[in-house]
């Protein structure tokens, strides 16, 4: 069965100070996507990444990085400096090759920026 | 990538009435719609997956006559709460994916609140 687990609930750290976000996911398929969206207190879900399977290449965009490991079946996300702006709830999401294309999300992780 | 708009943004209604959400994809052809519903400080799941000009296929615990999903075009998608009662309050969201079913183009989402 396909799960994804974000076991960190609530994370607050203080303004410039890196932060991880952790993801674990489960699927029995072979060929799967697994993404990172941002979703502020408006709600509307904003697209960070998405990474298939086959991809196991660290990312880098801006602050922002990505560590995808098949081995221990973790996407984890890291900001580095964070900011105010950062503050945030974070879903890890995992999408089967076989699934059409929907979205199993983990639990969300809230992060909170303090100045 | 596409661009999904919904309506309202929010609403508020008594309880016992019915509500109607609707989804529009503005720039891409939409077979597949997914609805998902959000509770305070909960993570997305899915409810439904609609196809365009067939029935809706609902996830498991959620009830068909009272989520009435309409998809009669490819770029409309309905999402009617029956009878709506204030444990319906949520976020509800759709969502298309893309062309090979690897990325997902989201609604900025629908707050009900049934007093």
């Amino acid at each position: 069965a396909q799960k994804v687990t974000q076991a960190q609930t609530e994370i607050s750290v203080v303004e410039k100070e890196d932060v991880t976000l952790d993801c674990v996911y489960e699927t029995r398929d072979t060929t799967y996507y697994l993404f990172w969206y941002k979703q502020p207190p408006s709600g509307e879900l904003v697209f960070l990444i998405r990474r298939n399977s086959f991809d196991e290449q660290n990312e880098i965009s801006g602050r922002y990085s990505w560590n995808f490991q098949k081995s221990t079946s973790s996407f984890n996300f890291t900001i580095t400096a964070s900011q105010v702006v950062d503050s945030a709830v974070y879903f890890c999401a995992l999408s089967e090759n076989n699934q059409g294309g929907k979205l199993i999300f983990g639990q969300g992780t809230e992060l909170s920026v303090k100045p | 990538g596409a661009v999904v708009s919904q309506h309202p943004s929010w609403v508020i209604c008594k309880s016992g009435t019915s509500v109607k959400i609707e989804c529009r994809s503005l720039d891409f052809q939409a077979t597949t719609m997914f609805w998902y519903r959000q509770f305070p400080k909960q993570s997305l799941m899915l409810m439904a997956t609609s196809n365009e000009g067939s029935k809706a296929t609902y996830e498991q615990g959620v009830e068909k006559d009272k989520f009435l999903i309409n998809h009669a075009s490819l770029t409309l998608s309905t999402l009617t709460v029956t009878s709506a009662h204030p444990e319906d309050s949520s976020f509800y969201i759709c969502s298309t994916p893309g062309q090979g079913y690897n990325e997902q183009f989201f609604g900025p989402g629908t707050r009900l609140t049934v007093l």
